[in-house]
């Protein structure tokens, strides 16, 4: 099961920005925080992953709290390309085996409209 | 750079048939993972492979279902004996190493008639 919880669907205005929340209350210390979309009928995209500190790159930035238990993704202007599924996921930063697969929950489904 | 290229993008098998899925990962990376979607659910791990080797199956159906990733040349999931409830877009991932972003090719929608 995936150990993250997002709203299931969101809508946000078109060159407004888009904040994505997630929850994972119980990520442990060596866990990070991904984050992909999927557009519809394509293979999932990877947007962006951190530990603690807040990252930014050039499609996202991704804030995590303190606590490091939940953390949001903001696409700074959305665009109408930007709908699509959104998939928080915790993955530990070290391993082999089992522990190297994503594991998808159902996702956020954002809506970019005019 | 090219993408993870995932051919055929779609297959159309009867029950009963056999299907081939390969996959060619990234330039670079030596790590491919194939994920299951059924329609209307979440992508599903099915198998973690590095050159030559099954790292993890532990997603993969005890039966009719085979992957291989050879020294040479793309991955290969390989589903026997097909039935209808193997229609899915199955997608296929790669990665330079175990603890890096993977990267995912568009998929292949296979339908069973």
């Amino acid at each position: 099961d995936a150990k993250t919880t997002q709203p299931t669907s969101m809508d946000c205005a078109e060159g407004r920005a888009a904040n994505l929340p997630c929850n994972h209350s119980t990520i442990s210390g060596n866990e990070y925080v991904y984050w992909y979309r999927q557009i519809h009928s394509q293979g999932p995209q990877y947007i962006i992953h951190g530990l603690k500190n807040n990252e930014t790159n050039e499609m996202a930035s991704l804030i995590i709290t303190e606590d490091r238990k939940s953390s949001t993704l903001i696409l700074p202007h959305a665009t109408l390309r930007d709908t699509a599924v959104y998939y928080c996921i915790v993955r530990p930063g070290n391993y082999g085996g089992s522990q190297g697969n994503l594991i998808f929950g159902k996702g956020t489904k954002l809506s970019v409209k005019p | 750079n090219a993408g993870v290229m995932q051919n055929p993008r779609h297959l159309v098998r009867r029950r009963g048939q056999e299907a081939r899925l390969r996959c060619s990962p990234m330039k670079g990376h030596s790590h491919v993972y194939w994920y299951r979607q059924l329609p209307e659910e979440g992508l599903k791990f099915m198998v973690y492979l590095q050159k030559e080797n099954i790292i993890d199956e532990s997603g993969m159906p005890k039966e009719r279902f085979s992957a291989e990733f050879p020294k040479e040349g793309p991955s290969i999931l390989r589903i026997q004996q097909v039935v209808r409830g193997d229609s899915a877009a199955y997608f296929c991932a790669s990665s330079p190493s175990g603890n890096q972003p993977q990267h995912f090719g568009d998929g292949t929608r296979l339908s069973i008639l």
